[in-house]
Order: structure tokens, then sequence, then C-alpha cells
């Protein structure tokens, strides 16, 4: 079975542009969540999608948004990029809903925004 | 009163020694929390996790225990060895809430 997968692995942009992530989940599962990790601050929650409905947001800007479609693959968007959106973007994704299973991640998407 | 604390942000034993992780939560609903190990350029996986219902869980080498009254729970491995260097983080999620992080610890097992 293979695993959560996700694309591109690897980005720089500059600031003020755009960007969109992919995440493809483990067939069957259908939540996905999204966490932003930096050094010092571990894994922060960005959001979480089941069924194509976003279930929680964490305390992010309104820049940072996501979706998910019928097959279950989500995409995350972050609009006007700033320096500090530099980081490694994971996705997660789990046969129920995340608070209560076991989170299955990505490889992540490294950002660098200049 | 979601967020979770973790302590200490690095910790260096000697290889054969034990090793503790405590983190404390403030939301009293949380009745789920996992840990994950992260090793250096990897992704995190799940390691060992315990649900309120239950003080303690062992799995070989590494245990967890829950004290609900105090909202802390801890990770215990003993006999450390080399390859259990990695970055750990706690987590708690309950009901319908989101699954939370600590900040991580970086644990250094030396030969």
């Amino acid at each position: 079975k293979a695993g959560v997968t996700q694309t591109p692995r690897y980005l720089i942009k500059t600031r003020g542009q755009q960007v969109t992530l992919s995440c493809s989940p483990i067939s069957g599962h259908r939540s996905v969540s999204w966490y932003q990790q930096t050094p010092g601050q571990g894994l922060q929650f960005l959001f979480e999608y089941f069924s194509e409905t976003q279930r929680n947001k964490g305390n992010f800007p309104g820049r940072f948004s996501g979706r998910q479609f019928s097959n279950s693959r989500s995409e995350m968007n972050v609009s006007t990029l700033e320096l500090g959106d530099s980081a490694l973007y994971l996705c997660a994704s789990s046969l129920a809903t995340g608070e209560t299973g076991e989170l299955f991640f990505g490889e992540g998407s490294r950002l660098t925004v200049l | 009163g979601e967020n979770v604390e973790q302590h200490p942000s690095t910790l260096s034993v000697q290889e054969g020694d034990s090793a503790v992780i405590k983190c404390t939560y403030s939301d009293s609903a949380s009745n789920y929390f996992p840990w994950y190990k992260q090793e250096l350029g990897k992704r995190p996986q799940l390691i060992i996790d315990i649900r309120s219902n239950v003080g303690e869980k062992k799995d070989q080498r590494i245990a967890v225990t829950l004290n609900k009254t105090a909202k802390h729970f801890s990770l215990h491995i003993t006999e450390t060895q080399p390859e259990d260097s990695a970055v750990y983080f706690c987590a708690r999620g309950g009901g319908t809430d989101k699954l939370i992080f600590g900040t991580g610890t970086r644990l250094q097992v030396f030969p």
C-alpha cells in the first residue's frame, strides 16, 4: 500500500508569491491534516479535512487555505508569501479523524521564501 | 488552553541509561495522547499512544504514563540505544478537537 505522497518536495518562492502544495493520502484514508514544522516550534496544526469538509483550523492567518477533493487528495495554498512562511509543510492522513487515531505523515514539502 | 508543553527540549544520555520526556496539557477534554518519533530527515512516526482510561502502557523498551488529574503524561525509554536518537513529539487530542503537538525533544544517545 503506497504511503502519503506530497508534491513538490522542495520549492523556492519569493515574497508576495503564492504556492500550492499537494497531498495524496493512503488509499482508504478520508482524513487529511496539515502541519507546519519549523525549528523550535515543533508541529503546528494548520487544518484538517474529512470527506471534503474542513473539520478544524489552526491559528494561522487567512493567507493559509486548503481544500479536499472527492478522492481525498488535499491541497493547501499560501498566498502573499512572507519570509516567515519558510518551513517544512507536512501532510498526514488517517482512517478516522486525526485527533484520536494514528497519523501517517508524508515526507513533507520544504518551502523556502526569499 | 489547547497548547501542550514539552520538556526538556534537548536530552543527552549515555547508551543503556533511561530517558524521560514530560508533557503537560490544560484541556480537560483531552483523551488521546500519542507520541511520535522523527529521525533526522525523516517523517514523524507513531511509536506509542495512550487513551484516558488507561494509566500506563508499555511496548518493549518504551512506556507512557498518564496522570489525568495533574494533566501530564510522560514517555519513558529504558536501555537506550544509539538508534533511539531522534526528536520525540508528544500530542493531545480528544472529542472533536484537533491533534496538538508539543514542541519536541531532541534525544541524543551517546555510545
